[in-house]
């Protein structure tokens, strides 16, 4: 079964510090890894997807096959990247198409 | 652009009682989830449809039922409210898992 694993509940740093959020996933086939956020009051929407290999709002993530990982970093954080963080793992192939696993979720708090 | 829709946003039922959370969405997706988010357990999957007339069970889908009678909407259905069911519900849709989910504003729900 696919597992979706983010260690840490809570993360605290201050603004122009860098910041990790860590996540850790086990899956048989080739993974399709997603970061999402929901800042309050706000839906929870898309942040950045492995395949792209793109950078959104200052954050990056590398899929690291051989460590099971997926970590989002941002070298400099804001105030405003103070959210909830999600990663998740999508399921390919068959009527399991498109389903994402969700980790538990990380609170980051960027203080002034 | 409405995107997705869900009502109502805040229910409090009694044990017992039964309700639909309704959510529609505008896009033309075939896919369409609903999840249920518990704090410090992420999101996890009740049901899933990948096209109209086709639904599936996700991880959680004990007390609930699901119907997809058109590609727009996806109703959940809660027979015999639990408090084990108050919980915070977003359904979501989309159109390929490399698009991202469009999430609903989510549905509070307290069971007493």
């Amino acid at each position: 079964a696919q597992r979706v694993t983010q260690p840490e509940k809570l993360l605290s740093v201050f603004k122009g510090a860098p910041v990790e959020l860590k996540c850790n996933y086990s899956y048989s086939g080739s993974p399709e890894l997603f970061w999402y956020v929901q800042y309050s009051r706000q839906r929870l929407q898309l942040l950045l997807r492995h395949i792209s290999r793109e950078s959104i709002k200052g954050f990056t993530a590398d899929l690291n096959k051989g460590e099971t990982s997926f970590h989002l970093k941002k070298p400099f954080a804001q105030e405003e990247d103070s959210a909830m963080y999600y990663c998740a793992l999508s399921s390919r192939g068959g009527t399991s198409y498109g389903k994402l696993t969700f980790g538990q979720g990380t609170i980051l708090t960027v203080h002034p | 652009n409405a995107g997705v829709t869900q009502t109502p946003k805040f229910r409090i039922l009694k044990i017992g009682q039964s309700m639909t959370l309704q959510c529609a969405q505008d896009m033309n997706h075939n896919y369409m989830y609903w999840y249920r988010q518990d704090p410090g357990m992420g999101l996890k999957l009740i049901y899933y449809s990948v096209g109209a007339g086709i639904t599936d069970k996700g991880e959680v889908p004990n007390g609930y039922n699901v119907s997809r009678s058109t590609t727009e909407d996806f109703p959940l259905r809660l027979e015999l409210a639990a408090p084990s069911q108050t919980s915070v519900y977003f359904c979501a849709s989309t159109a390929g898992t490399y698009y991202g989910y469009t999430f609903g504003s989510g549905t509070r729900l307290t069971v007493v």
